[in-house]
């Protein structure tokens, strides 16, 4: 079993639409969660940042934390479609500098 | 700010070949990861540096594959001999070890296609 579970999808939604993503994972030592998106042919980028549990909101973007449960989820509100990407989740322990990544989910939002 | 500087961004070459990619990480930013990332996969990491240190290569397949970062600014990971199973995207990302967050920032990626 992975370290980190994460449905790849892939899913469509229409424009305007919410968006929900979310990951499980098995080490109770992870802190630091991360969700990254990934357009075809680049690189990861950075999109929310959370540090235990809890919720973070950014403009369209909502992550939450539940760490009793290992389970983590992105909300895109008024999905966009340059909001079509790849979104990896992430999640490292204290001090230990190694990603540990979810396979990723493609999300289409049709125009 | 340029962001992190990978080349080449494609790669073709047979299998047994060897093949080498470049990375130029954020100014500033000591530490370095090479990862491997395969077709509807995360990221997997095959090696860190701390400036010029490798403190974690528990990952890179030594029989074939090395690096190097000799003057702890730029890295090279090389592929010696290419398989038909390296195939895949080979991403570099940068760090600045003085921050908790471990917030990486990742290149473009090198994709290789080995034939």
């Amino acid at each position: 079993q992975k370290e980190v579970e994460q449905d790849p999808g892939p899913l469509s939604v229409p424009e305007g639409a919410i968006v929900s993503l979310n990951c499980t994972y098995s080490n109770s030592a992870f802190q630091y969660f991360m969700w990254y998106r990934q357009y075809s042919r680049k690189g990861p980028e950075l999109l929310m940042y959370t540090y235990s549990s809890g919720n973070k909101e950014d403009g369209r973007f909502t992550a939450q934390v539940d760490k009793s449960s290992k389970y983590i989820s992105l909300f895109i509100r008024d999905s966009q479609p340059s909001d079509s990407a790849t979104y990896l989740c992430a999640m490292s322990a204290p001090n230990d500098y190694k990603l540990s990544f979810g396979a990723g989910t493609t999300v289409t939002v049709r125009a | 700010e340029a962001g992190v500087v990978q080349s080449p961004r494609y790669k073709i070459i047979e299998k047994k070949q060897p093949v080498a990619f470049w990375c130029n990480p954020i100014s500033g930013h000591n530490t370095l990861y090479w990862y491997l990332q395969n077709l509807g996969q995360g990221p997997e990491l095959l090696i860190r540096y701390e400036n010029e240190e490798a403190v974690d290569d528990s990952q890179l397949p030594k029989d074939r594959f090395s690096a190097e970062r000799l003057k702890g600014v730029d890295s090279t990971l090389k592929i010696q001999p290419a398989e038909l199973g390296d195939s895949a995207v080979y991403l570099c990302a940068s760090s600045f070890s003085g921050l908790t967050n471990n917030e990486q920032f990742f290149g473009p990626g090198t994709r290789l296609t080995v034939l």
